[in-house]
């Protein structure tokens, strides 16, 4: 499968609990999204990666939200201390540089308890 | 501002009928709008996409048509089938950066 991969599929956490989610973009794509989709809304943008350099967040990302993309392949999202607030499913998309298309993962559904 | 407007939040059709989807948008600066469309447990999928210098784009069932002077843009479905129930969103964003403005979501049931 060259789809964009994501995991886990689902996390549940007590709240106060650091977590980390993995995102694998389609292999040349060097565009990499987070965006957070609450239950019957449609997805917010929270951060964007060209290659390793993250290029902007939303303001949405609060202190306790860090991404990262170290080599300019895989990225991962950590939330620190979470809260109820949190829980969501948590998607990630990948694209060309130069492109618009976005082709997104199946997520990971965080549960926040 | 940043938001895109989507309606209806929902919408019952039998099959073979089609489905009309609105978007209105704010941010004159975007220019591609693309739908996608989400079955639940799985990610959004893109369906078709138009940018503001044509009025139209059809690619099999689905039409988009695009009002750039009322900033609004539809998504039409043609010969609903049962298997096209899911929730559609519009979306918008500036080629320059790429993050997508999603719309609230339509959720979609054609009756057999």
């Amino acid at each position: 499968d060259t789809g964009v991969s994501q995991n886990p599929r689902h996390k549940i956490t007590k709240r106060g609990q650091n977590v980390t989610f993995r995102c694998d973009p389609i292999s040349e794509h060097n565009r990499l999204y987070w965006y957070r989709q609450t239950l019957g809304q449609g997805p917010e943008f929270l951060t964007y990666f060209q290659n390793e350099a993250q290029l902007e967040k939303s303001r949405l990302l609060s202190d306790r939200f860090s991404a990262e993309r170290p080599k300019g392949s895989f990225s991962t999202l950590e939330i620190q201390r979470t809260e109820q607030g949190d829980s969501a499913m948590y998607l990630c998309a990948s694209s060309l540089s130069g492109g618009n298309e976005q082709f997104f993962g199946p997520g990971t559904r965080l549960t926040v308890l | 501002q940043q938001q895109v407007k989507q309606s209806p939040q929902s919408l019952i059709v039998q099959k073979g009928g089609i489905p009309i989807i609105n978007c209105a948008y704010e941010n004159t600066a975007f220019d591609y709008f693309p739908w996608y469309q989400q079955f639940p447990g799985k990610g959004p999928a893109l369906l078709i996409a138009i940018r503001p210098d044509v009025s139209e784009k059809k690619e099999g069932r689905f039409t988009i048509s695009f009002n750039k002077s009322a900033k609004q843009f539809s998504l039409h479905i043609m010969d609903s089938q049962p298997g096209d129930s899911a929730t559609y969103f519009c979306a918008a964003s500036r080629t320059a950066g790429n993050m997508l403005t999603f719309g609230g979501g339509t959720r979609l049931m054609v009756k057999p």
